[in-house]
């Protein structure tokens, strides 16, 4: 069983729309979760992150962490074609206090 | 420079060569990790050195040597490498390699390197 999984995609959404990248995870002790995107040929560069049960917003982007289902989400509202990337899902879990676990990332894809 | 910089940026190196990877980070961070990314797989940690201690080697071939002198530069030293090392190599920083739930790692630009 994969530790992070995300769905590989693409996803497609046309331009405005909102995006629902999700990410689910083994580790029921998980301490926080961390989405990066990464441009093609690029690094991973960081959006949020968020370690409580609920709702964190920053500007366009929300990501949303239920503990008890063992997923987390990103929405992206208006969605934008340069907001077009793949999307990596990262998790710290309690057995160290550094580690990041990545999933393999959602390639979303904004239609103009 | 600012970030997190990483030389060089594209690298084809043969299987008998010996080339080094280089790390340098500008945040005043004391940890600091490499990572490798191959095509279609998760982003898989190598190795993470916390003050200059290394903490963590993931189970890495011995092909693969890091080196930490101090806090802001790290390096990968690479020998006889197999074409499948080919990937992406990414260096990253985090301020203090901490148990915080916040901490955050920030990624270098990258090497590409191809094994022939």
């Amino acid at each position: 069983q994969k530790e992070v999984e995300q769905n590989s995609g693409p996803l497609s959404v046309p331009e405005g729309a909102i995006a629902s990248l999700n990410c689910t995870y083994s580790d029921r002790g998980s301490q926080s979760f961390f989405w990066y995107r990464q441009y093609s040929g690029k690094s991973p560069e960081l959006i949020m992150f968020i370690y409580s049960n609920g709702d964190k917003e920053d500007g366009r982007f929300t990501a949303q962490l239920n503990k008890a289902s063992q997923y987390v989400s990103l929405l992206i509202r208006d969605s934008q074609p340069s907001d077009s990337a793949t999307y990596l899902c990262a998790v710290k879990g309690m057995d160290s206090s550094y580690k990041l676990i990545f999933g393999s990332g959602t390639r979303l894809l904004v239609r103009p | 420079e600012t970030g997190v910089t990483q030389t060089p940026r594209h690298l084809v190196m043969g299987m008998t060569n010996k080339k080094s990877l280089k790390c340098e980070q500008h945040l005043g961070h004391n940890a600091m990790y490499w990572y490798k990314q191959s095509a279609k797989k998760p982003l898989e940690l190598m190795f993470v050195y916390n003050f200059k201690e290394q903490t963590e080697n993931n189970s890495v071939p011995s092909r693969f040597s890091p080196e930490c002198p101090n806090s802001s530069h790290l390096f990968l030293h690479l020998h006889t490498l197999q074409p499948e090392d080919s990937a992406l190599y990414l260096c990253a920083s985090s301020p203090r390699g901490s148990g915080s739930v916040a901490e955050t790692q920030y990624f270098g630009p990258g090497t590409r390197l191809l094994v022939l």
